[in-house]
């Protein structure tokens, strides 16, 4: 059973970085694209991108200039960072692999 | 990108009915798609992979079909805990994308 906790800042000011960190327990680490998605406030969902255990990524192409996605297999954690935030970052972000879904990080960005 | 247009955004239906999802591709996905049912204030959950297989622990009322561009999601019974939003997502190609998504409401 594979299950994933995320953990990050939560309230954020424009122009900062958004951090966030998804843990995996269980299952194999190199199973699954591991995959960061995010919900706007009251709308659907958004993929940002994806990374392999091996460090190969892939990014939405509308955020691909402020995204990174990286791995640490040793801790079986994987990271999303996104520069200059504004308002319309503001969503709940889940990190996910395969079936598997963390349990949702509400980001918030306000001066 | 590959669009996926899903439909209706919204339906009202009763305990009991037949409830069918449409989601298409704007170009050929093969069976490269899944359907997800999202709760309030919870993360989505994966009910169908390779647009007709169920997932584990999933109730068999719960169905996926198609191929291609055109694929439904078929619920042969709703039930009380089925009011939710559904999500189709794409993975054939990159950036993978959702569709707009269903809400199921109670009529």
């Amino acid at each position: 059973q594979v299950q994933l906790q995320q953990w990050g800042a939560g309230l954020l000011k424009p122009s900062e970085t958004l951090s966030l960190t998804c843990a995996v327990y269980g299952g194999s680490f190199s199973d699954y694209y591991w995959t960061w998605i995010r919900q706007p406030p009251g709308k659907g969902l958004e993929w940002i991108g994806e990374i392999t255990h091996s460090g190969s990524t892939n990014y939405n192409p509308s955020l691909e200039s402020r995204v990174t996605i990286s791995i640490d297999t040793s801790k079986k954690q994987f990271s999303l960072k996104v520069t200059s935030v504004t308002a319309a970052d503001t969503a709940v972000y889940y990190c996910a692999g395969g079936s598997n879904w963390g349990q949702g990080t509400m980001v918030t960005v306000s001066s | 990108d590959i669009q996926m247009t899903q439909s209706p955004s919204s339906l009202s239906a009763s305990v009991g009915d037949r409830v069918t999802i449409t989601c298409r591709a704007s170009q050929d996905i093969r069976n490269d798609l899944g359907w997800y049912q999202q709760k309030p204030g919870k993360a989505p959950k994966r009910l169908i992979y390779a647009a007709s297989s169920l997932q584990g622990g999933v109730p068999s009322r719960f169905s996926g079909s198609g191929s291609g561009t055109e694929f439904t999601l078929t619920i042969s019974s709703l039930q009380p805990e089925d009011f939710a939003t559904y999500y189709c997502l794409q993975h054939n190609n990159y950036p993978r994308t959702f569709g707009q998504g269903t809400k199921v409401e109670v009529k």
